[in-house]
């Protein structure tokens, strides 16, 4: 069975913290997807990145990184000098190869106060 | 602009009086699919469709219907809706199946109320 956690339900830091999201998944099939999404105040959602299993490079894109680490399950998204606009809550996921079902994990609430 | 449009964004009804929410997107794709997100849980899967007149059940599928008879259209029937359907859904878009890792492009979401 597919599942994916993310224990922290909610966070809240002060503007200019660094800040780390953990995701922690399970799934017994080689090949697989996973994804972070944001969801602002707003309410949409918004896709961030996508790494999939044979490829655990870490990716930085700008204030934002990822750390993938299939021995850990885990694929953390951390936040470097965090602004009032990074408040929303964040989605971890994961798809399966061939197999098209999104599971979602429940979420994180971030805060950043000013 | 290529979007997912869902309307309507809030609806407030009474059970039991069948509602259809609708779901269209621009961007010739060939995947659909409706969630639901609730407090605590995340988003939850209620159906698929892969094409044209080819649907699947997720995994929260009582209470609900579809249908893909158009491919850029994917509406949520609920025919009698009961107050556990109370929540804020979603429908989503992807070139391919997410089976070949696509992202998922969301709508802007309907927040359901059953009174």
């Amino acid at each position: 069975a597919q599942k994916v956690t993310q224990a922290q339900t909610e966070i809240s830091v002060v503007e200019k913290e660094d800040v780390t999201l953990d995701c922690v998944y399970e799934t017994r099939d080689t090949t697989y997807y996973l994804f972070w999404y944001k969801q602002p105040p707003s309410g949409e959602l918004v896709f961030l990145i996508r790494r999939n299993s044979f490829d655990e490079q870490n990716e930085i894109s700008g204030r934002y990184s990822w750390n993938f680490q299939k021995s850990t399950s885990s694929f953390n998204f951390t936040i470097t000098a965090s602004q009032v606009v990074d408040s929303a809550v964040y989605f971890c996921a994961l798809s399966i190869y061939n197999f098209n079902k999104f599971y979602f994990g429940s979420g994180t609430k971030l805060n950043v106060k000013p | 602009e290529a979007q997912v449009t869902q309307n309507p964004r809030y609806l407030i009804t009474v059970t039991g009086k069948k509602l259809t929410v609708t779901c269209s997107q621009n961007m010739n794709h060939e995947y659909m699919s409706w969630y639901r997100q609730d407090p605590g849980l995340g988003l939850r899967q209620i159906y698929y469709s892969m094409n044209v007149e080819v649907t699947d059940k997720g995994d929260v599928p009582e209470g609900y219907k579809v249908s893909r008879k158009e491919k850029r259209n994917f509406p949520l029937i609920l025919e009698s809706p009961s107050p556990n359907q109370t929540s804020l859904y979603f429908c989503a878009s992807s070139p391919t199946g997410t089976g070949v890792g696509s992202p998922l492009h969301f709508g802007n979401g309907t927040r359901l109320t059953v009174t």
